[in-house]
């Protein structure tokens, strides 16, 4: 299986603050099609996740382009430029492109 | 709006089996793949397996492939995970996902003797 390593684990940021999430991938997530199956997603207290970005940096519908996603092969980061309240919760990395699909363990944001 | 309300969960002994349903409604249930993940207490998230938008295929993880079956129904719209000779380690909270974009709020199973 693909592994997912995320880091940190957590952090804690001020409102208005920039904060970055890195995760890694043991093999190159390129599928064979070109396409790299990198997503992001948020999972806030007491909720369901929600993808936030899917593609390695494509912005779901709705959400704010405080948002990006970069990265390549097996390196990829989540930056938020601004943080707000409505931020917090913890966010992991998934792979797609790799049966079976694998998460990240999350990296949990909080409000300083 | 789309929906995806999950049933089915409850406190289950070892050994026993468990099927979770999942009711789709907001969009037409049958042009899209379908997935299983998990969530255990500790809040680590595992993807279970998915399936076509006919039921003609499915993909598991091959940790869970000999227990768990994916199925669905969809004249009835509904997603089904039939659970068989459960461990504790099956103790989660079970969300059916559609692309990963749409979850549904999840159903805890807890396996206890």
């Amino acid at each position: 299986d693909v592994v997912m390593t995320q880091t940190p684990v957590s952090l804690s940021v001020a409102i208005g603050q920039p904060a970055s999430i890195s995760c890694k991938s043991s093999q190159s997530l390129v599928g064979t099609s070109g396409k790299t199956y990198l997503n992001w997603l948020l999972q806030r207290p007491g909720q369901s996740p929600k993808r936030l970005i899917y593609l390695v940096s494509k912005l779901d519908s709705g959400i704010p382009d405080r948002f990006s996603g970069s990265g390549s092969e097996t390196d990829f980061t989540l930056k938020i430029s601004r943080v707000e309240a409505d931020d917090l919760g913890v966010y992991y990395c998934l792979q797609g492109t790799h049966f079976p699909f694998t998460f990240g363990s999350g990296t949990k944001l909080e409000i300083k | 709006e789309v929906q995806l309300v999950e049933s089915g969960g409850g406190l289950v002994q070892p050994g026993a089996s468990l099927k979770l349903s999942c009711v789709a409604s907001g969009f037409t249930f049958s042009d899209y793949w379908m997935s299983w993940v998990r969530q255990t207490p500790g809040k680590t998230m595992e993807w279970i397996g998915d399936i076509k938008y006919d039921g003609s295929y499915t993909n598991y993880a091959p940790s869970l492939k000999n227990r768990f079956t994916i199925s669905r129904d969809n004249a009835k719209s509904t997603l089904y995970l039939q659970m068989s000779n459960v461990r504790s380690e099956d103790t989660a909270t079970y969300y059916c996902t559609r692309d990963h974009v749409e979850w549904g709020q999840g159903v805890m199973v807890t396996v206890s003797s």
